[in-house]
């Protein structure tokens, strides 16, 4: 079993839609999260940080955190076509190491 | 603020030779972690840097190695280089500090392809 595991999609939605992107983690010992967004060609960009459970919000964007069910979430209101990219949820601990799931490519269609 | 500066962009190698790749983290930044991106094995974790020190290494062979300078900027080498090798590299910086788990932010990477 991967410590990360991510809903591997391909996931396509019209635009204006709410998109959730899920990842589930097996490791207890993670202590914070992370959401990237990667575009073809491109490093991944940082798109949300949080470090305990609750939601997070940033604009458009929303991070949910479930400890308990070791569950994290990515929600984006009204998506546009520019959200088009390769989402990435990453958990790290003490040892600054981050660990990745497999990434959920998300097209917006206009 | 600049970001993360990685270079090249782009290189073609052979097997058996042996490459270095260049990071520049974003300023006053000590944290340098490494990644390999692949299709098929997606991020994996390299190593990572703080103050000239390797602090954690990932599970890759030996072939692969970093270093830190004093200006904080970082290089990987990768010896005898392997098909398999072939990759998208990025580095990642953060503020670094004992006991901290600052956000990370990637460079554009390398791409590497190996012939």
């Amino acid at each position: 079993q991967k410590e990360v595991e991510q809903d591997p999609g391909p996931l396509s939605v019209p635009e204006g839609a709410i998109v959730s992107l899920n990842c589930t983690y097996s490791n207890s010992a993670f202590q914070y999260f992370m959401w990237y967004r990667q575009y073809s060609r491109k490093g991944p960009e940082l798109l949300m940080y949080t470090y305990s459970s609750g939601n997070k919000e940033d604009g458009r964007f929303t991070a949910q955190v479930d400890k308990s069910s070791k569950y994290i979430s990515l929600f984006i209101r009204d998506s546009q076509p520019s959200d088009s990219a390769t989402y990435l949820c990453a958990r790290g601990g003490d040892a600054r190491q981050l660990t990745f799931g497999s990434g959920t490519q998300l097209t917006v269609l206009p | 603020k600049a970001g993360v500066t990685q270079t090249p962009r782009y290189l073609i190698k052979t097997r058996g030779q042996q490459v270095t790749l260049s990071c520049s983290p974003i300023s006053g930044h000590r944290s340098v972690s490494w990644y390999q991106q692949t299709p098929g094995q997606g991020l994996q974790f390299l190593f990572e840097y703080f103050s000239e020190t390797q602090r954690n290494k990932g599970n890759f062979p030996g072939r692969f190695s970093g270093r830190q300078f004093s200006n904080s900027r970082s290089e990987m080498n990768v010896s005898t280089l392997e098909l398999g090798d072939s990759a998208l590299y990025l580095c990642a910086s953060s503020l670094g500090g004992t006991g901290t788990n600052q956000p990370q932010h990637f460079g554009d990477g390398t791409r590497l392809s190996i012939l």
